[in-house]
Formats: C-alpha cells, structure tokens, sequence
C-alpha cells in the first residue's frame, strides 16, 4: 500500500517556469513532509521540508504548501534553471519522528532552454 | 563537516552469496537509517538504528540483517542474495533525538546480482 502519492512521474518546463509537484497521503498522523533532490549518481538531499502547523514555507526558489484538510501538500520551483533538472522526492513521517520516513514514487523533472 | 559515506560505492555479486555493506554517518549523528532504491518500487525503508538498538524495522525479508557499533557506524548484511536485490541500498544519518530530525543521504552501494 503508497502510503504517499506522488504525480506526476515526469515533468517538463521551459527555463523560467515554474515546476510543480504534487503529492498526497492517507496517514493523518504524518507530521513531518521533506522534499528531496536527487541527481543521477548521487544520494537524496534535502531540499525543504514543513510541519503540518503552517501552510506555507518558502526558502529561494523554493516553496511547499501544505493542504491539511486535503492531506495534500505540493513543491513549487520558481524560475525553474537547467540546473534543477533532477528526481524530486516527497516524503512523511509521523509520531514525532517515532515511525520512518515514506517516499512517494518521484518526479523526473527535466528544464529545457 | 563530512557528510555520509557509504562503502563500497559498487559491488557485483552472485546469487546466493551475501553481502555487507557499510555506511559512516555525519559526526555527530546517532541515528542510520537504511533504504533500498529500485526503479519500480522507488525508496523504500529497510530498518533503523539509534545508539546500537534497531528502533525501526521495514517490511523485508529476514536475509536483510544490519547492525550499529558504538561510533554509530552502521552495515547492513543481505544473506543468500537474490537477482531481486539488485539495487541502490542507501543510508541516511540524522541526529536521532526526539521529533523528526532531517535525514542526510550517502550516495549510496550500487548492488548488482548476476
């Protein structure tokens, strides 16, 4: 059972676009929703994450917001670059950090000139 | 401040034979978690220690063995692999205390079963 929904798998935006990515859960004890970036080769890093107690976080070009009636919550990529071409992860967690994170399946964002 | 590391980057096994394979988490973290990466079931959570006791366990198989030493260095053991276990096993490292701690990758073993 996917615990956290992820869509969608692929993604394409013009340079200075804005990418966005959705995910949704079930599990309404998850408190905890990171974002990862991944490049080919490497591991996951954290890009940004948010507690279900506020509906928006913004740090640069990047920004979740966060649904909770919906139990969904969405990366945004402002002026998207080249550079940002990767695989976004969401993830959640819950317990106060007593239960492991889960993934949703990723998006393979690609930024084309 | 080094981050994850993960040995050995590749390893090309056989079936049946098993493995162990090791991760060195950031200083100061006391928690290791271990995830494996397939294209078709993405990232999913194999078990976590903190302070040498596994705190979390995931939903695979008891061939898939890992333990913490007291520098919270960390290896997982795969027994009789399986051409199935062919993956990127990951770990991740965080501070381990109370609420949720951001989680810090290593780039991970690229397990190949032939």
């Amino acid at each position: 059972q996917q615990q956290v929904k992820q869509s969608p798998q692929s993604l394409i935006v013009q340079k200075g676009g804005i990418s966005i990515i959705n995910c949704a859960y079930e599990n309404t004890a998850f408190d905890y929703f990171p974002w990862y970036q991944q490049f080919p080769g490497k591991g996951p890093a954290l890009l940004i994450a948010i507690r279900p107690d506020v509906s928006e976080k913004k740090e640069g070009r990047f920004t979740i917001s966060f649904n909770k009636s919906a139990k969904q919550f969405s990366l945004h990529i402002m002026d998207s670059q080249p550079g940002d071409s990767a695989t976004y992860f969401c993830a959640a967690s819950g317990n106060s950090g007593n239960t492991p994170l889960v993934f949703g399946k990723g998006t393979r964002l690609s930024v084309i000139a | 401040k080094a981050g994850v590391t993960q040995t050995p980057r590749y390893l090309i096994k056989t079936r049946g034979q098993q493995v162990t394979l090791s991760c060195s988490p950031i200083s100061g973290h006391r928690s290791v978690s271990w995830y494996q990466q397939t294209p078709g079931q993405g990232l999913q959570f194999l078990f976590e220690y903190f302070s040498e006791t596994q705190r979390n366990k995931g939903n695979f198989p008891g061939r898939f063995s890992g333990r913490q030493f007291s520098n919270s260095r960390s290896e997982m053991n795969v027994s009789t692999l399986e051409l199935g276990d062919s993956a990127l096993y990951l770990c991740a490292s965080s501070l381990g205390g109370p609420g949720n701690q951001p989680q810090h990758f290593g780039d991970g073993t690229r397990l190949s079963i032939l």
